[in-house]
């Protein structure tokens, strides 16, 4: 079993949507949790971080972590074309972050 | 600030032959990682770099193997390369080892035949 799982899509969704990406891991030991966005032919950027379970919000984005559930989310709101990546989720324990493979999304205008 | 800087961006090699990618972190930046991106399996940790020294390591065999010199750049290098060595190796440069704040550099394309 992997560390992180994560459903690879692709996912396809219209303008203005809201998006649901979501990873699950199976080791209770991860300290924190972070989702990058990956555009095509660059490197992962990170979007957002959290420590604890809850919800955290930065503009259109909001990260979920269910710690007891060992299940982490990404919603983003009003979807933008702009917004079309693929989206991965990491997690840190050990001295070692663990991705998950990726969910690609495009947004249609 | 400059970003983080990988060269080459594009390599094709033969099965058996060896190759050396570079990466250049953010400048104050001490912490270099290493991944493998392949589709199959997403983003796999090679190992890091800080100060110098080697702190960790991920399950990958002992063909792979990497330095890092004392201006924070580092090298991996990739002995007998196999086709299943076919993949996008990205560097990410931290101000500090364990840090959330990873930068990614923009990748290797490593294809080999």
């Amino acid at each position: 079993q992997k560390e992180v799982e994560q459903d690879p899509g692709p996912l396809s969704v219209p303008e203005g949507a809201i998006v649901s990406l979501n990873c699950t891991y199976s080791n209770s030991a991860f300290q924190y949790f972070m989702w990058y966005r990956q555009y095509s032919r660059k490197g992962p950027e990170l979007l957002m971080y959290t420590y604890s379970s809850g919800n955290k919000e930065d503009g259109r984005f909001t990260a979920q972590v269910d710690k007891s559930s060992k299940y982490i989310s990404l919603f983003i709101r009003d979807s933008q074309p702009s917004d079309s990546a693929t989206y991965l989720c990491a997690l840190y324990w050990g001295n070692q972050f663990y991705f998950g493979t990726g969910t690609s999304l495009t947004v249609i205008p | 600030k400059a970003g983080v800087t990988q060269t080459p961006r594009y390599l094709i090699k033969t099965r058996g032959q060896q190759v050396t990618l570079s990466c250049s972190p953010i400048s104050g930046h001490r912490s270099v990682s290493w991944y493998q991106q392949t589709p199959g399996q997403g983003l796999q940790f090679l190992f890091e770099y800080f100060s110098e020294t080697q702190r960790n390591k991920g399950n990958f065999p002992g063909r792979f193997s990497g330095r890092q010199f004392s201006n924070s750049r580092s090298e991996m290098n990739v002995s007998t390369l196999e086709l299943g060595d076919s993949a996008l190796y990205l560097c990410a440069s931290s101000s500090q080892p364990g840090s959330y704040e990873q930068y990614f550099g923009p990748g290797t394309r490593l294809t080999v035949t």
